[in-house]
């Protein structure tokens, strides 16, 4: 079993609606988590760290449930240039040393 | 976040040549950076761990006589990918921890390497 799982997609949305998706972690132990976004051919880069009691950065919300370990990304007003691979992220120790989901493929259409 | 440069960005090689791949920390002094590699529609597998000053911790099945590894100072560390063969053609990503409350890492753009 893959430690971070996520639902590959794609999921196509219109433009302007609300997209959400989750991951599933397997180590109960992890520390933090993240969301990165990733762009064709690119780097990841970090959209938002998931807290403990969730959180909203813009269109942008998180939330995290320890006892079901799963981590959520809420989009809402979506953009064309939301679209992207979404990539969970969850840090299995204080080292920093990082788990990474396959990533979730958002789509958005004019 | 922290502003962390990779060279170079693609290389394409003969296989059995070596390629270096530098990555920088342009901002900021780091102890530790990491390296990944990504196939294509696969996730980010992370490599092994730099550690500044010392030996690299390589991740299980990384052979670390032919990833070899040197963080030779607060803001560089570099990968040599030794007799690349075609196997070996990757997205190679450094990025390395901006010291914040929840540990975030910022990566680098990445090195595409082709080996023919």
């Amino acid at each position: 079993r893959k430690e971070v799982e996520q639902d590959p997609g794609p999921f196509n949305v219109p433009e302007g609606a609300t997209v959400a998706f989750n991951c599933t972690y397997s180590n109960s132990a992890s520390q933090s988590f993240f969301w990165y976004r990733q762009d064709c051919r690119k780097e990841p880069k970090l959209l938002m760290s998931v807290y403990s009691s969730g959180n909203e950065d813009g269109r942008f919300t998180a939330q995290l449930n320890r006892a079901s370990q799963y981590i959520s990304l809420l989009i809402r007003d979506s953009k064309l240039s939301d679209s992207a691979t979404y990539l969970c992220v969850v840090a299995t120790d204080s080292w920093g040393k990082l788990q990474f989901g396959a990533g979730t493929q958002v789509v958005v259409t004019p | 976040g922290a502003v962390v440069s990779q060279h170079p960005s693609w290389v394409i090689c003969k296989s059995g040549t070596s390629v270096k791949i530098e990555c920088r920390s342009l901002d900021f002094q780091a102890t530790t950076m990491f390296w990944y590699r990504q196939f294509p529609k696969q996730s980010l597998m992370l490599m092994a761990t730099s550690n500044e000053g010392s030996k690299a911790t390589y991740e299980q099945g990384v052979e670390k006589d032919k990833f070899l590894i040197n963080h030779a100072s607060l803001t560089l560390s570099t990968l040599t990918v030794t007799s690349a063969h075609p196997e070996d053609s990757s997205f190679y990503i450094c990025s390395l921890s901006g010291g914040g409350t929840y540990n975030e890492q910022f990566f680098g753009p990445g090195t595409r390497l082709t080996v023919l």
